[in-house]
């Protein structure tokens, strides 16, 4: 079976330009979660969906960040302007119903 | 405090040592306790999972939970250079999928299994 698909795998990219990540959950998995990795401050959970629909957003560190669920195959968050300090590597996960989090390998981000 | 302390190490062990690595936690109402291995620049991968307290054993891997003391260790017999990954600890008080949107991890733990 496929897991989580991440896209792109790694991005560098200057202040103030639109980022957009992008995930493929695994087929049949209801939740989708995105996290934020950083040596500082580990793994935060940004905002997760349950059946395409954004059910806590609380995660979420501004109002530059935003994430959308369009289909239950397709899930995208967006950082528009970026700042070097949201450089880190950006999770995706799924989970069907109460099950364990599947992951995706993450996509690297660079602000410069 | 935080709700979940993990140790970062570094870890360093040499191949065959049996490896302990432990997670102590403040919330009592965590229930399920997850452990992840993330290799370098991959995702965390689910390595073990339990429900409230005891030991699960797969393979060369045990899970053990001791809610009295809010404490959880993964121990790693026979370890192998392959062992060699970032070992995260999760925990949830609702379910394993945190579906709440409330599992909660540990920083992680580095550890290298020398040759």
């Amino acid at each position: 079976d496929a897991g989580v698909i991440q896209s792109p795998r790694h991005e560098v990219t200057e202040m103030g330009q639109e980022v957009t990540l992008r995930c493929k959950p695994i087929s049949g998995h209801d939740y989708l979660f995105w996290y934020r990795q950083t040596m500082m401050r580990g793994l935060e959970l940004l905002i997760y969906f349950n059946n395409n629909v954004p059910i806590d957003d609380s995660g979420m560190p501004e109002d530059r960040f935003s994430a959308k669920m369009p289909n239950a195959s397709f899930s995208t968050l967006k950082i528009q302007p970026s700042e070097p300090r949201d450089s880190a590597v950006y999770f995706c996960a799924s989970s069907r119903g109460l099950q364990p989090q599947h992951f995706g390998d993450g996509t690297r981000l660079s602000i410069l | 405090q935080k709700e979940v302390e993990q140790d970062p190490g570094p870890l360093s062990v040499p191949e065959g040592a049996i490896v302990s690595l432990n997670c102590t936690y403040s919330n009592s109402a965590f229930q399920y306790f997850m452990w992840y291995r993330q290799y370098s620049r991959k995702g965390p991968e689910l390595l073990m999972y339990t429900y409230s307290s005891g030991n699960k054993e797969d393979g060369r891997f045990t899970a053990q939970v001791d809610k009295s003391s809010k404490y959880i260790s993964l121990f790693i017999r026979d370890s192998q250079p392959s062992d060699s990954a970032t070992y995260l600890c999760a925990m949830s008080a609702t379910n394993y999928g945190g579906s709440q949107g409330n599992l909660i991890f540990g920083k992680g733990t580095k550890l290298s299994v020398k040759p």
